[in-house]
């Protein structure tokens, strides 16, 4: 069975700065792809970034990046210069065998001006 | 282009009322569709998934069901709703693994 976890449920970021939120899963699968959502307050869910588990590069859009560790089965979310709107939630989310997705807990990123 | 639809935006029910919610997308056709809960502060729990009109698969026994009469309709139904099924409530829909989801504004549901 798919398991995705986050370990951290809270993080805070000073404004510029860069985060790292850490997220882990589990799969017999050798090729699939994974994503990470933002949740600002409005509780709309936002796609960030997602990575094609067989592409060996990691995947980047503006601020964001990810670092992929397929053998590890590590899928972290690198947020560079951090900005006020960036505080939200963020779920690690990957795909089942009918392209169920399965969510991590969530982590709550608190950005501080 | 391709949107998703879904109503009401907030509902307060009454302990053992009945419930519908419904999500409507425009612009695909087959897609999969799916709706998650949300507990306060909590991640996202799968209720329901649809492949197509229905067929639809429960990921967890629970006092909801859910029914996709068209290809881009999925509602979700209670018939005696509990003070357990209050939450935020998101449809969201797929074509394809690689696109990743895109969801519905959500359904903010109280009972009392």
């Amino acid at each position: 069975a798919q398991t995705v976890t986050q370990s951290q449920p809270e993080m805070s970021v000073q404004e510029a700065e860069t985060v790292t939120l850490s997220c882990t899963y589990d799969t017999s699968e050798s090729d699939y792809y994974l994503f990470w959502y933002k949740q600002p307050p409005s509780r709309q869910m936002i796609l960030v970034i997602r990575q094609e588990a067989y592409k060996q590069q990691n995947a980047t859009e503006n601020r964001f990046s990810v670092n992929f560790q397929k053998a590890a089965k590590s899928f972290s979310l690198k947020i560079s210069d951090s900005q006020l709107g960036d505080a939200a939630m963020y779920f690690c989310a990957f795909p089942g065998p009918v392209n169920q997705f399965y969510f991590g807990t969530g982590t709550s990123l608190t950005v501080i001006p | 282009s391709q949107t998703i639809h879904q109503w009401p935006a907030t509902l307060v029910q009454p302990v053992g009322s009945p419930l519908s919610l419904e999500c409507t997308v425009e612009g695909t056709s087959n897609p999969n569709l799916y709706w998650y809960r949300q507990a306060a502060g909590r991640g996202l729990q799968l209720l329901f998934y649809s492949v197509g009109i229905g067929q639809i698969s429960s990921e967890v026994p629970q006092n909801l069901s859910a029914s996709r009469p068209q290809d881009r309709q999925f509602i979700l139904s209670s018939k005696k709703l509990l003070l357990s099924d209050s939450g935020f409530y998101l449809c969201a829909w797929s074509v394809h693994p690689s696109a990743g989801y895109t969801f519905g504004s959500g359904t903010r549901l109280t009972v009392v």
